[in-house]
């Protein structure tokens, strides 16, 4: 069965400090995707990051970063120099890719990060 | 290019009572799902619809039905509501999959007394 596990519930840290989110799944599946999304105070989700089980390359886009590492099912989230703005819930999500009426996403419980001016 | 639209934002309902929520997608966007957010089981994918299709469904109960229109706008259903169906209700849009970019609405907070 699919599972995402988010172990850390709650981070701070202050500003300008890098922070790692992290995100361990489970499937039995080879192939899937990973997502990572982000909920702002606003609510709306907002999408950052999609990456298919047979793409293993780190990406960067800015300050963000994903480590995606398939030995330890993980797939981590890091922020480089926090900005107040990045203060969200951000939630790991995976979806097995089987092209059928099974296919569902299922999101982590998600990780509220507090940036502390 | 407008965003995806949800209504109502704000929902009370006793229990009992039936409900029905609404999504336009973006513009182009064939794909709609919901999910539900609760504080204790986080958020959870309820189901997705394509050319008015259901294509995946997730483990709700058989109250909770939606359908999309031709025009891609979606409707979800919950009949004889529960208090534990109180949470915010999301959808999404993409272009052909939920596993693809998806882009959220704001949100229905549904409220059951």
């Amino acid at each position: 069965a699919q599972k995402v596990t988010q172990a850390q519930t709650e981070i701070s840290v202050v500003e300008k400090e890098d922070v790692t989110l992290d995100c361990v799944y489970e499937t039995r599946d080879t192939t899937y995707y990973l997502f990572w999304y982000k909920q702002p105070p606003s609510g709306e989700l907002v999408f950052l990051i999609r990456r298919n089980s047979f793409d293993e390359q780190n990406e960067i886009s800015g300050r963000y970063s994903w480590n995606f590492q398939k030995s330890t099912s993980s797939f981590n989230f890091t922020i480089t120099a926090s900005q107040v703005v990045d203060s969200a819930v951000y939630f790991c999500a995976l979806s097995e890719a089987k092209g059928d009426r099974d296919d569902k996403i299922i999101f982590g419980k998600g990780t509220r990060l507090h940036i502390l001016p | 290019k407008a965003g995806v639209t949800q209504t109502p934002r704000y929902l009370i309902k006793t229990r009992g009572q039936q409900v029905t929520l609404s999504c336009s997608p973006i513009s182009g966007h064939r794909s709609v799902s919901w999910y539900q957010q609760t504080p204790g089981q986080g958020l959870q994918f309820l189901f997705e619809y394509f050319s008015e299709t259901q294509r995946n469904k997730g483990n709700f109960p058989g109250r909770f039905s939606g359908r999309q229109f031709s025009n891609s706008r979606s409707e979800m259903n919950v009949s004889t509501l529960e208090l534990g169906d109180s949470a915010l209700y999301l959808c999404a849009s993409s272009f052909f999959t939920a596993n693809n970019e998806q882009f959220f609405g704001p949100g229905t907070r549904l409220t059951v007394l």
